[in-house]
């Protein structure tokens, strides 16, 4: 099975800021990297696919860069409606994997 | 507009059964793989079972395999998941999430049927 681990935690930002998320992969997933939104009491949202590729109606400040076992998501200005938690996903394989998440909170 | 509406869930007894469905409408169901993803309550995403648009392939997670069987039935745009010899551990809400073209990405997300193992 292959680990997924996320970095930081949480992450305490403010709107406007810059947010750098971090996922690495116990061995090598390609580019076969997904990134998922969730906010309280609603179901995920993709956001990015493939490493890179934002999904339909993800806005641009949203981006994915990485390959191989270390993959980055990109805010590059905080909305106040982004606060959330994120998960990376791996599909390497057919058993699917998600990573712990991280919680990007309002400083 | 693309809709998966999942049912099933409640409270049953540790050793028992359930059997968990979903709804899809909106798009052309036999042409997309089908997957259950669950969420223990404050926890994290684990994904749980997947099926191929022709249940050709499916997998499952080592946690739940031998107990779970995912199954689906494209005359009825209905994707279901049978679970034998629940465990306290199986409590979650479980989501039924569409497939982005069989390739292991989840592009749509059901609301959750919530699933409770207690004695």
């Amino acid at each position: 099975e292959i680990v997924l681990t996320q970095s930081p935690a949480t992450l305490s930002l403010s709107p406007g800021e810059r947010a750098t998320l971090s996922c690495r992969a116990s061995q090598s997933v390609s580019s076969y990297l997904a990134w998922y939104q969730q906010k309280p009491g609603q179901a995920p949202r993709l956001l990015i696919y493939d490493a890179s590729n934002r999904a339909t109606g993800i806005p641009a400040r949203f981006s994915g860069s990485g390959s191989g076992t270390d993959f980055t998501l990109t805010i590059s200005s905080l909305e106040p409606e982004d606060f959330a938690v994120y998960y990376c996903q791996q599909r390497s394989n057919w058993l699917l994997t998600f990573g712990p998440g991280t919680k990007v909170d309002i400083k | 507009e693309v809709q998966l509406v999942e049912s099933g869930g409640g409270l049953v007894q540790p050793g028992r059964s359930l059997r968990l469905s979903c709804a899809a409408s909106g798009f052309t169901f036999d042409d997309y793989a089908m997957h259950w993803v669950r969420q223990a309550p404050g926890k994290g995403l684990e994904w749980v079972s997947g099926i191929s648009w022709n249940s050709g392939s499916i997998g499952y997670a080592d946690s739940v395999k031998g107990r779970f069987t995912i199954s689906r039935d494209n005359a009825k745009n209905s994707l279901y998941l049978q679970m034998n010899s629940l465990r306290a551990e199986d409590t979650a809400l479980y989501y039924c999430a569409k497939d982005f073209a069989a390739m292991g990405i989840f592009d749509y997300w059901g609301q959750g049927t919530l699933v409770t193992v207690s004695s």
